[in-house]
């Protein structure tokens, strides 16, 4: 079975500062990572995702994120917000045998105020 | 279609009604899911298909749900005898085929009065 933990249900920064939203799962197989935004009244669209690779995933929108096996965290990163990246932020992992059916966590709200 | 629709966005029940969502998937893609999302919580896989087929239905909360893809394209999903704890966003997803990225629509709130 997988989880995923975002500890920060929400995260307030201003305008212009470096922000980073925390991740970490668990899980008993190898993973794939992602990141996901929810802006209002839209649906979920992919940030970013991690399959193989370099461990440092540049995503849209200036975001990335970074996955650390031995700490088994994903963390979202961007060293500059703006007023438009105010949304909820939605990170998830599926398992890479079988299908992709993703297990998400509970959200992180991004309160980006001038 | 250019995305993923899902109709209706808003919908309003009374306790022991019946309701059915309905997912209509980018053209292309073969695969599509369903997730529930309560208040303050991340998606939940509920069921997907492949096509008409459906593999994996685990993910269904009761007997009272059920979700069919008949041609393989527009799919709906039945919540029948309406509990208020069956209130929430469903989600639906499509993808080109299992193990790509998905797609997602924008959602239909379901309210159980």
């Amino acid at each position: 079975a997988q989880s995923v933990t975002q500890l920060d249900s929400q995260v307030p920064v201003f305008e212009e500062a470096p922000v980073e939203l925390r991740c970490n799962y668990s899980s008993s197989v190898s993973v794939y990572l992602f990141w996901y935004v929810q802006y209002p009244n839209q649906g979920l669209q992919l940030l970013l995702k991690y399959l193989s690779g370099s461990t440092l995933v540049k995503g849209i929108n200036g975001f990335e994120a970074e996955f650390n096996k031995s700490q088994t965290s994903f963390h979202l990163r961007k060293p500059s917000v703006h007023i438009s990246d105010t949304a909820e932020y939605f990170c998830a992992v599926s398992g890479e045998s079988g299908y992709s059916t993703l297990t998400f966590g509970k959200g992180t709200m991004l309160l980006v105020s001038p | 279609g250019a995305g993923v629709s899902q109709s209706p966005r808003y919908k309003v029940t009374k306790r022991g009604q019946d309701v059915t969502l309905r997912c209509d998937p980018i053209s292309s893609h073969a695969t599509l899911y369903w997730y529930q999302q309560a208040l303050g919580q991340g998606p939940e896989f509920l069921t997907y298909f492949n096509y008409e087929a459906q593999p994996d239905k685990s993910g269904l909360p009761s007997d009272r749900f059920s979700a069919e893809r008949p041609e393989g394209s527009i799919s709906t999903l039945t919540i029948q005898r309406t509990e208020q704890r069956d209130s929430a966003m469903y989600r639906c997803a499509s993808s080109f085929a299992q193990g790509n990225e998905q797609f997602f629509g924008p959602g239909t709130r379901l309210t159980v009065l």
